[in-house]
C-alpha cells in the first residue's frame, strides 16, 4: 500500500453523524481519488482531485464531501445525507488524471454506521 | 460510456496449473487497461497495464495479460499458480483523454472482481 495512509482502519458511527476519513500520500502525486467498495460491486468513484483546491464529482458523490487544501491530503466526509454509508472506503493517488497512470491505493477504512 | 465485464465471480485452480482470469471491456477509442489485486481487508495493488504496443504485457509476481482488440479482451494469466495468488482480482479500463472530454473521461471503470482460489 506504500506511500498512502488512511486512518482509521475501522470506524463506527451512529446514524445522523457526519464522519471524516483521512487520506495522506507522500508520493508527490497531483491526483487523488476516493472510492467506495461494496461486496460484489467493484469500486465506485466518489470524488477525485486533479490538483490542490480542485475536485470533481464521481459517479456516487451524493452525501459525500471532500477538500484538497494540501497536495498530500484529501479527506472525505461522509454526511448524514448519505443513505447507506456502511462500506469499505479506499483512497488512491496517481501522477495525474490525463495520462495512462496507474493508481496507488491506501489500505482502506471500513466504516460501519448503525 | 465505458464498461468492464469480468464474467466469472470465482475461479478455482490447482497449485502449479496455469490460471486465467477473464476481462472484456467497452470504450470509445484506444483503451488503457489495468489489472489490480486485492487481498482481504487491504487496498488494491497494481499488477500491470496496457497502453499501446505489444499485446502481451508482463507485470508483477509473474502475471501477464494479453490484449486482444478484436475480442475487446484483456485476460490475466500466469503459467503456474501459487496458493499465495489467492485473492480478488479487478480489471479496469479508461478511454484516452481528448480536448473536449468532460471530467468523467478521466475516470477508471472497474469490473466487479473475480475471486481466485488456488487449491494446494
Amino acid at each position: 500500500d506504500g506511500g498512502i495512509t488512511q486512518s482509521p482502519k475501522y470506524l463506527f458511527r451512529k446514524e445522523g453523524q457526519n464522519v471524516t476519513l483521512s487520506c495522506e500520500q507522500n508520493l508527490n502525486h497531483d491526483a487523488m481519488y476516493w472510492y467506495r467498495q461494496d461486496p460484489g460491486q467493484g469500486l465506485r468513484l466518489i470524488y477525485y482531485s486533479q490538483i490542490v483546491n480542485d475536485f470533481q464529482k464521481g459517479d456516487i458523490a451524493e452525501g459525500y464531501s471532500v477538500s484538497r487544501e494540501k497536495k498530500e491530503s484529501f479527506p472525505l466526509t461522509v454526511t448524514s445525507a448519505q443513505k447507506n454509508p456502511t462500506a469499505f472506503y479506499l483512497c488512491a493517488s496517481s501522477m495525474g488524471v490525463r495520462g495512462p497512470y496507474e493508481q496507488y491505493f491506501g489500505p482502506g477504512t471500513r466504516l460501519t454506521v448503525t | 460510456a465505458q464498461s468492464v465485464a469480468q464474467p466469472e465471480d470465482q475461479v478455482n485452480v490447482a497449485e502449479g496449473n496455469p490460471l486465467t482470469v477473464k476481462c472484456t471491456y467497452s470504450v470509445s477509442g484506444n483503451p488503457y487497461l489495468f489489472w489490480y489485486v486485492q487481498y482481504p481487508n487491504r487496498g488494491l495493488q497494481f499488477l500491470l497495464k496496457y497502453i499501446t504496443g505489444d499485446n502481451l504485457v508482463k507485470g508483477s509476481y509473474g502475471f501477464e495479460a494479453e490484449f486482444n482488440k478484436s475480442q475487446t479482451s484483456f485476460h490475466l494469466k500466469k503459467p503456474s499458480a501459487l496458493v499465495s495468488d489467492s485473492a480478488l482480482y479487478f480489471c479496469a479500463v479508461r478511454g484516452p483523454p481528448s480536448l473536449d472530454s468532460g471530467a468523467g473521461s478521466y475516470q477508471l471503470t472497474f469490473g466487479k472482481g473475480t475471486k481466485l482460489s488456488v487449491i494446494p
